[in-house]
């Protein structure tokens, strides 16, 4: 079956320094792999999403993420921090092509200081 | 800019009350997704409907929830009766399904945050 892993509950960087946020799925390769942020008080809102097209996916707000079959993982990054990037991300796979059903992680709450 | 609306955003109900929350998908979408999120077991998937039929219920109590879709604008879900531990972040998703243009891809409303006295 399909599962998503987060590695860290909580991480912290400075304002300006690089956001690294991990995400492995099993060993089987989704057929599509999503991260999603969620600001206080507010659903979440789709950041990027890898469907095959490229390794290397490019979302809103400066992130990217690259899909690493080897690693099974599909890390979230952006080079500099913002105060406003303070969020929780969820990173979440699609069980399968014939259904909508996704799996989401249990997400990574980010915080920034100044 | 097309979103998925939530009605109520907020609902304080006494223990044993029936709760009805709202939801309208994003036009032209024919999946929608009932999610429940609180702090100890994060996001829940409860349903979700496709072209307004349930294909998946399993992670709903059955004894005290319900959910349906009357038309293709409108999903409800409901709670009868409610408990205090059905106090969480309700969110409804909305998405064009499998292949579509944007496949397996979901979008949500910003939540219904249900407290139970």
């Amino acid at each position: 079956a399909q599962s998503v892993t987060q590695l860290g509950s909580h991480v912290s960087v400075s304002e300006g320094a690089l956001v690294l946020l991990r995400c492995n799925y099993s060993s089987s390769v989704p057929p599509y792999l999503f991260w999603y942020v969620q600001y206080p008080n507010q659903g979440l809102q789709l950041l990027l999403k890898y469907t095959s097209a490229a390794t290397l996916v490019k979302g809103i707000n400066g992130f990217e993420a690259e899909f690493k079959k080897s690693e099974t993982s599909f890390h979230l990054t952006k080079p500099s921090a913002h105060m406003s990037d303070a969020a929780e991300y969820f990173c979440a796979v699609s069980v399968s092509y014939n259904t909508d059903k996704l799996i989401f992680g249990t997400g990574t709450r980010l915080q920034v200081f100044p | 800019d097309a979103r998925v609306t939530q009605t109520p955003r907020h609902k304080v109900t006494e223990m044993g009350q029936e709760v009805t929350m709202r939801c309208q998908p994003i036009l032209g979408h024919n999946t929608v997704f009932w999610y429940r999120q609180t702090m100890m077991q994060g996001l829940e998937l409860l349903a979700y409907f496709r072209n307004r039929a349930p294909l998946d219920d399993s992670g709903m109590p059955k004894d005290r929830f319900s959910a349906e879709m009357p038309d293709a604008t409108l999903a409800t879900l409901k709670i009868q009766p409610s408990e205090p531990r059905d106090s969480a972040v309700y969110f409804c998703a909305s998405g064009l399904g499998p292949g579509t243009k944007s496949p397996n891809t979901q979008y949500f409303g910003p939540g219904t945050r249900l407290t139970v006295l």
